[in-house]
């Protein structure tokens, strides 16, 4: 199994471009969600998602779009980048959102709005 | 709302040694509560889970307690290895993980 990816793991945008964080698993997970994490504030929740078709907002979701249309995928989109949500994004999974269950993390996307 | 908080940010020990990572989290309704370890430029890892009804886990040189009416966990590295230097995080999970910032760990040769 090849886990969490993420791609890409850099990125430069300028203020008001658009793009979308990849992020897919192999481990047939129930769960996922997006973090960022940012110096001296953690890692905080963005938006999660407990199935196919299925999402919703975490702690931080404004200015991100999210969607699930298959089990495997879940992309997050930055719709008009801005220097605030420079940051480290990091994609994870679980089997569901049971108590029982380890969360797998990406290896992470830096990303730089200028 | 739900604060989970690490002391100390940082800590640096001569290999060997061992050391306790502390984590506090201020709402005892909890479901799990996890320790995760980040080198520098990459994801997390998870390291152990405990769930509410636990009090520890252990995984090899790490063991890791719970005692959640007080809000508190400890994670306890034996004979530390420089290998062992990294960030630890503690996250409570409630359906969703809340993390604490972190201690990052220095194990000197």
């Amino acid at each position: 199994n090849a886990g969490v990816t993420q791609t890409p793991k850099f990125q430069v945008l300028k203020t008001g471009q658009s793009m979308t964080l990849q992020c897919a698993q192999d481990m047939n997970h129930e769960y996922m969600s997006w973090y960022r994490q940012d110096p001296g504030m953690g890692l905080r929740l963005i938006h999660y998602s407990v199935g196919a078709g299925i999402t919703d907002q975490g702690e931080v979701p404004n200015g991100y779009n999210v969607s699930r249309s298959t089990t495997e995928d879940f992309p997050l989109r930055l719709l008009s980048a801005a220097p605030s949500q420079t940051s480290v994004y990091f994609c994870a999974s679980s089997w569901t959102s049971g108590s029982t269950d380890t969360q797998y993390f990406g290896p992470g996307t830096r990303l730089t709005v200028l | 709302k739900q604060e989970v908080t690490q002391i100390p940010a940082a800590l640096s020990v001569p290999e060997g040694e061992n050391l306790v990572l502390n984590c506090s989290f201020t709402d005892s309704a909890i479901y799990n509560l996890q320790w995760f370890r980040q080198d520098p430029g990459k994801g997390l890892t998870s390291l152990l889970l405990i769930q509410s009804s636990q009090r520890e886990q252990t995984s090899g040189r790490l063991n890791a307690s719970l005692d959640k009416s007080s809000g508190r966990s400890t994670l306890y590295i034996a004979a530390s290895q420089p290998g062992d230097s990294a960030t630890y995080l503690c996250a409570v999970w409630v359906g969703k993980l809340i993390f604490g910032t972190g201690t990052l760990l220095a194990v000197q040769p």
